[in-house]
């Protein structure tokens, strides 16, 4: 799977956008994107995913550059119970795999 | 939510005993993995299975072990347990193995080994 880098923390105004970036400049073309975060102590929670088009689902959008090197998570009105860790993930798009996560970005949504 | 339950949510046990985790799911789904999260490593995995008596080594793997008997029972045990795995433990099913399916976390196990 392919390494991802992302800043380890940023913060956010509580009702603005949040857009947290990804890098993963060796994605394979059968690699997805995958989002997810952690709150706490509690187990991770998944997102959205993409391969190649940009995504939206009732959490967030996921904005994928052209040539699929990098990534943005974008919070469309942050709120404080949006404070966590968050995970950006490639992933293979065949046979048994599994989630290779790295550090993450911790969000803090300041009041 | 999904329905995974971890079991137990808690546990201290001495060094060198035993102990066996386990991971229950109500979705059928076919793929489960168990992770370790330790602070400054994120989430790391220790073994999974893709299907009942099918288990693969994860990145982590040495000093644990698993059995997958059933489609809803995914079980972690450590042989003899050592200090160093202190841990919490995540239990993680997906219906596909395959890049389009999420996974679905439990809520953790936390161990201490004394």
């Amino acid at each position: 799977d392919a390494k991802t880098t992302q800043p380890p923390s940023m913060d956010c105004a509580e009702g603005r956008a949040a857009n947290l970036p990804c890098n993963h400049s060796t994605i394979s073309g059968n690699e997805y994107v995958y989002w997810y975060r952690q709150i706490h102590s509690q187990g991770p929670q998944y997102i959205i995913h993409g391969l190649k088009n940009n995504e939206t689902n009732e959490m967030a959008s996921l904005i994928i550059t052209e040539d699929r090197k990098s990534s943005t998570l974008i919070l469309p009105h942050a709120t404080l119970r949006d404070t966590a860790v968050y995970y950006c993930i490639v992933r293979v798009g065949t046979g048994a795999n599994n989630l290779f996560f790295g550090t993450g970005t911790r969000l803090t949504v300041i009041p | 939510d999904a329905g995974i339950t971890q079991s137990p949510r808690h546990k201290v046990t001495e060094t060198g005993t035993p102990v066996t985790l386990r991971c229950h799911q109500t979705e059928n789904h076919r793929y489960m993995y168990w992770y370790r999260q330790d602070p400054g490593h994120g989430l790391r995995l220790i073994h999974y299975s893709y299907g009942v008596k099918d288990t693969d080594k994860g990145e982590v793997s040495d000093g644990y072990s698993v059995s997958r008997s059933k489609t809803e029972d995914f079980l972690l045990t450590l042989e003899s347990a050592t200090s160093s795995q202190t841990s919490v433990y995540f239990c993680a099913i997906s219906e596909s193995g395959t890049g389009r399916g999420e996974a679905f976390f439990g809520q953790g196990t936390r161990l201490t080994v004394v």
